[in-house]
């Protein structure tokens, strides 16, 4: 699966939209993005996935430039309870099912 | 649905004890997964199960570490004998497999475990 890159950490403004980047130069055409959060500890939990088109649910949007090679996971209305580790993950569908979490983005949310 | 169970939520054991983890998987779920996290490692993946059967556990690290799925709705990890470099939080995982498009994991609450 492909590699991917987070800044370490990021703050948002509670009430502002936290816009979280991911990079993923080398990824696959049949090559999914998804993202996970893990508020301090919880178990990680699914937030969102796509493969070309920008996606949209009742937590976040995902955002996927038009070459795939980054995406930007966007809160809306961030609240102190969005305050989370936030992992991107690129995996192939198909294979197993398994994730590779890396390092993740610390988001702080300010009151 | 009551979601991933785990259990012990924490375990604390002296060092040479054998340590079971325990998880029940979300009901319909035929992929199980069981991860560890630490400070040093973050978050690996040890092994996962297809349908009870175990697929790769390339990520077990040492022989001391074991897992059985002998139902779909059971699965244990042991570690026989413990060592305080086990310490971490162990998390198990289920999701749907073949035939749905996202794939999602959902995580339990994890175990905490402490080898002195």
């Amino acid at each position: 699966d492909a590699k991917t890159t987070q800044p370490p950490s990021m703050d948002c403004a509670e009430g502002r939209a936290a816009n979280l980047p991911c990079n993923h130069s080398t990824i696959s055409g049949n090559e999914y993005v998804y993202w996970y959060r893990q508020i301090h500890s919880q178990g990680p939990q699914y937030i969102i996935h796509g493969l070309k088109n920008n996606e949209t649910n009742e937590m976040a949007s995902l955002i996927i430039t038009e070459d795939r090679k980054s995406s930007t996971l966007i809160l809306p209305h961030a609240t102190l309870r969005d305050t989370a580790v936030y992992y991107c993950i690129v995996r192939v569908a198909h294979t197993g099912n398994q994730f590779y979490f890396g390092t993740g983005t610390s988001l702080t949310v300010i009151p | 649905d009551a979601g991933v169970i785990q259990s012990p939520r924490h375990e604390v054991t002296e060092m040479g004890q054998e340590v079971t983890l325990r998880c029940k998987p979300i009901s319909g779920h035929d992929y199980l997964f069981w991860y560890r996290q630490t400070m040093m490692r973050g978050l690996e993946l040890l092994i996962y199960f297809n349908n009870n059967v175990p697929i790769d556990d390339s990520g077990m690290p040492e022989d001391r570490f074991s897992a059985k799925m002998p139902n779909a709705s059971f699965s244990t990890l042991k570690i026989q004998p413990s060592e305080p470099r086990d310490s971490a939080v162990y998390f198990c995982a289920s999701s749907f497999g073949s035939g749905h498009s996202s794939y999602e994991q959902y995580f339990g609450p994890g175990t905490r475990l402490t080898v002195t």
